[in-house]
């Protein structure tokens, strides 16, 4: 069965610094997310792309984010001058069409310290 | 403001003892109600999506109802390798983002 792939799977990095996290989505899907899951709480929608653009984002997903697809396969999240309030899960999502049940990756964790 | 309730938070269930976890909802143009499983770790698994009031969809052990206010995921003589976090999603019409409740935990022992 097709898999959303998220490399890597554990990320710790010190407060300040940049991170990249990235995602190969299922090859014939159109529509990316990223979401994250801070331990204990619910899970929120970061930023949704479509088209080579961002269709969506959220509160969230200020300067400090940026989101990428540098080529035909792999979609990365950028997080710029890290806080510890960062340190969450992150996962990568994908879909073949608009209002399809997505499917997510395993999910990177970024630790901050 | 879109909001996602999920009842109970936690729920213990023997091997073979049916029950049902709630999910209630509130947004502006319900696009579609989506059920994940969500192992320890991991991302969360898809499971169903569900489009309008009295659709039912089904899968093994598992059948997800919607009400125009509530979901019910109806899990029939389950088994301890249902035991994982039922999380609960809407979109609504206003875009494409899920908005998902805070889940319910379930273990079922044997």
């Amino acid at each position: 069965e097709p898999e959303v792939t998220q490399t890597p799977s554990h990320q710790v990095t010190q407060m300040g610094q940049e991170v990249i996290l990235r995602c190969v989505p299922i090859s014939n899907h159109l529509y990316f997310y990223w979401y994250r899951q801070i331990l204990g709480q619910k899970v929120e929608f970061l930023v949704s792309f479509y088209n080579n653009e961002i269709s969506e984002k959220s509160e969230i997903f200020d300067d400090q984010f940026s989101v990428e697809r540098p080529d035909g396969s792999n979609f990365t999240l950028k997080i710029r001058s890290t806080k510890l309030e960062d340190s969450a899960m992150y996962f990568c999502a994908s879909s073949e069409r608009d209002n399809y049940g997505y499917t997510f990756g395993s999910g990177t964790r970024l630790t901050v310290v | 403001e879109d909001q996602v309730t999920q009842s109970p938070e936690a729920l213990r269930l023997q091997e073979g003892e049916s029950s049902s976890l709630n999910c209630s909802y509130t947004v502006s143009g319900l696009r579609g109600l989506f059920w994940y499983r969500q192992d320890p770790g991991k991302g969360p698994e898809f499971l169903f999506t569900l489009y309008s009031a009295g659709e039912e969809k089904e899968k093994e052990r598992l059948k997800a109802t919607l009400t125009k206010k509530e979901s019910f995921l109806h899990i029939t003589a389950p088994k301890p390798e249902d035991s994982a976090t039922y999380l609960c999603a809407v979109r609504d019409n206003q875009g494409g983002k899920l908005i998902f409740g805070q889940g319910t935990e379930l273990s079922v022992k044997p």
